[in-house]
């Protein structure tokens, strides 16, 4: 069975501010696929960056990155430098059996000017 | 190239009516997924269609339904409303692959559907 969990409801910095979100994946398969969503207020969901099992180096894509940390099962998502129009939910998102994506709870992202 | 459309973006229903709602995909893919979204459940899978086949279903009543047609565009049915059907309902699209192998390609989503049931 696999279990998503984020524990941060809400979090708010100022802009400029580092910020690094939380995500916990466990599962017992050795191939996976984790993806980071970001929802802002018009509701779609906007893809964000990528993890795949067998990756080798964790992946930066502009002002966002992201660090595993096997031993905790741990998938943190960094966005670098926040911006006002960071502000939104963000959903970590493993692919679950069937190609069906398992969403975490959320944490909703407030960056404060 | 065009996002993912959805329609309509608001929806007002009664109990016990039944609804219709439209997916139009990225031009191109063939995976279109639905899924819905409440403040209590949160964002929870409905079913995935591939090339007009039913390729997975999630955990949720008959009374949700759904079809692909020949040009990859998706429709979800809902029958017999209930006051807990009130959700958004956002749909994916992916380029998707045939068979069993996990596509590990990002999906893109529309704005969603807002359906209100009273």
């Amino acid at each position: 069975a696999q279990k998503v969990t984020q524990a941060q409801t809400e979090i708010s910095v100022v802009e400029k501010e580092d910020v690094t979100l939380d995500c916990v994946y466990e599962t017992r398969d050795t191939t996976y696929y984790l993806f980071w969503y970001k929802q802002p207020p018009s509701g779609e969901l906007v893809f964000l960056i990528r993890r795949n099992s067998f990756d080798e180096q964790n992946e930066i894509s502009g002002r966002y990155s992201w660090n595993f940390q096997k031993s905790t099962s741990s998938f943190n998502f960094t966005i670098t430098a926040s911006q006002v129009v960071d502000s939104a939910v963000y959903f970590c998102a493993p692919l679950g059996e069937g190609q069906n994506f398992v969403f975490g709870p959320g944490t909703r992202l407030s960056v404060l000017p | 190239k065009a996002g993912v459309t959805q329609t309509p973006r608001y929806l007002i229903k009664t109990r016990g009516q039944q609804v219709t709602l439209s997916c139009s995909p990225i031009s191109g893919h063939r995976s279109v997924s639905w899924y819905q979204q409440t403040p209590g459940q949160g964002l929870q899978f409905l079913f995935e269609y591939f090339s007009e086949t039913q390729r997975n279903k999630g955990n949720f009543p008959g009374r949700f339904s759904g079809r692909q047609f020949s040009n990859s565009r998706s429709e979800m049915n809902v029958s017999t409303l209930e006051l807990g059907d009130s959700a958004l309902y956002l749909c994916a699209s992916r380029a998707g692959t045939a068979g069993l192998r996990i596509a590990h390609t990002e999906a893109f989503f529309g704005q969603g559907t807002r359906l209100t049931v009273v």
